[in-house]
């Protein structure tokens, strides 16, 4: 157990539609990361938050967005998805900028 | 900006074979992070190799950092069939860079 939460497991919506991914990071870590692994892909990073603002971003969609709160859990949200959507979501997190933990995931399947 | 590259993609093995994969990047790391990821399972963090030359090991596993901090490679002697699962890079300072990964399958 990384100590990095992230609800829900998993998630099944229709194309079009809007969700929210939500993460709670280990405790004292600052940094939070996003990613998004596709099957048989690798880790293709989305954005970076620390201490509530964003640090570096990454292949991002202009659909998708993401808010780091004062309690430092993280929301990744998902809007207008399309079918290639599908894919793990992943959240880490680090103290700043080192080892990263990650969470269990969040599988998302676009019908 | 900077890429990370990780070959093989794929590695086949049998059981009590060696597995090395290899990771380049474009540009010069200050240091440079393992994960492994088993089937089904989240990316759990290996090693950390920040000196020019550093090697490390963890029992069958070798970590070896470039001298031009550039490269890095890990190296399995006797695979087992609990090292099956993606093995992946990482390298940057501010920003981790992931290599695409290595996934490795044994047959027992």
């Amino acid at each position: 157990d990384s100590g990095v939460t992230q609800t829900p497991k998993h998630l099944i919506t229709a194309t079009g539609q809007r969700v929210t991914l939500r993460c709670s990071p280990r405790s004292g870590d600052l940094s939070v990361y996003w990613y998004q692994q596709s099957l048989d892909q690798g880790l293709q990073f989305l954005i970076q938050y620390y201490n509530g603002e964003e640090r570096a971003k990454g292949n991002i969609l202009e659909r998708f967005s993401a808010q780091q709160f004062p309690d430092l859990h993280s929301e990744l949200n998902l809007s207008s998805l399309e079918l290639g959507d599908s894919a793990l979501y992943f959240c880490a997190s680090s103290v700043e900028a080192g080892t990263q933990y990650f969470g269990p995931g969040t599988r998302l399947l676009v019908l | 900006g900077q890429q990370v590259m990780q070959i093989p993609q794929y590695q086949h093995v049998q059981e009590g074979e060696d597995f090395t994969t290899y990771c380049n990047s474009s540009t010069t790391l200050s240091n440079i992070q393992w994960y492994k990821q088993r089937p089904g399972g989240h990316p759990v963090f290996l090693i950390q190799l920040v000196k020019s030359g550093e090697v490390k090991k963890q029992k069958r596993l070798t970590f070896q950092f470039g001298e031009a901090k550039k490269n890095s490679s890990l190296h399995i002697t006797a695979t087992q069939t609990t090292d099956v699962g993606t093995y992946f890079c990482a390298g940057g300072a501010q920003k981790l860079v992931f290599g695409q990964g290595t996934r490795l399958t044994i047959n027992p």
